[in-house]
């Protein structure tokens, strides 16, 4: 098992609330990334990071945002969630070379009502 | 630009025989070239990848691939399935020559593998 976490693991929230999806990883790696998965579907990123301070947007267009102020950490917050915004959340990291494979947290089910 | 293809949603095979997931890919220069594992309601488990070398490519829990570059495909086998290798299957590819975004997979659209008993 990779030493990658994600609380919490399963959301329900009502429209309109602020949420943050909190991701860590024990590994000292640079590079931390974010995927959007609907159930059984392909991933799509949606953000990622290449070390401290350092934040791009992926190939999906996403109203999410995210930080990376500590290397271990990147959270990714939604600032008013909506019913669209349903789905499963991957959070996955990897060392510094290209030709590392990247490791996955549990991901984050989260429902929005 | 990089792309990877699996063209089979669902890939059905009786317990003890043996098992196929297909992948082709398309990149300008050299691929990187990865398997990932996914059980219901988990994250993504790495299997295997290829990064040069030796074409035949072994991995985690008795899983290998064949990398075909003339084919340009990555098949995923095991010579004996087990009911417990029934997952969804995603093939995932980075090109070696990508320039801004180079750390970036390219993911296939996975295949759901159902192993009967």
């Amino acid at each position: 098992e990779a030493d990658i976490y994600q609380t919490p693991r399963y959301l329900v929230i009502g429209t309109g609330k602020k949420i943050t999806l909190e991701c860590s990883q024990t590994m000292g790696h640079d590079k931390m990334y974010w995927y959007q998965q609907d159930p059984g579907m392909e991933l799509h990123l949606i953000h990622y990071s290449y070390g401290v301070n350092s934040t791009e947007k992926g190939d999906l267009s996403s109203e999410s945002t995210v930080s990376r102020i500590r290397t271990e950490h990147f959270p990714l917050t939604l600032e008013s969630a909506r019913p669209s915004h349903t789905s499963q959340y991957l959070c996955a990291s990897s060392h510094r070379q290209g030709m590392d494979e990247q490791y996955f947290g549990p991901g984050t089910r989260l429902t929005v009502t | 630009a990089q792309s990877v293809a699996q063209p089979e949603d669902q890939v059905n095979v009786a317990e003890g025989n043996p098992l196929t997931v297909k992948c082709t890919y398309s990149v300008s220069g050299n691929p990187y070239l990865f398997w990932y594992v996914q059980y219901p309601n988990r994250g993504l488990q790495f299997l295997l990848k290829y990064i040069t070398g030796d074409n035949l490519v072994k991995g985690s829990y008795g899983f290998e691939a064949e990398f075909n570059k003339s084919q340009t495909s990555f098949h995923l086998k095991k010579p004996s399935a087990l009911v417990s290798d029934s997952a969804l299957y995603f093939c995932a590819v980075r090109d070696l020559y990508s320039g801004a975004g180079s750390y970036q997979l390219t993911f296939g659209k996975g295949t759901k593998l159902s192993v009967i008993p």
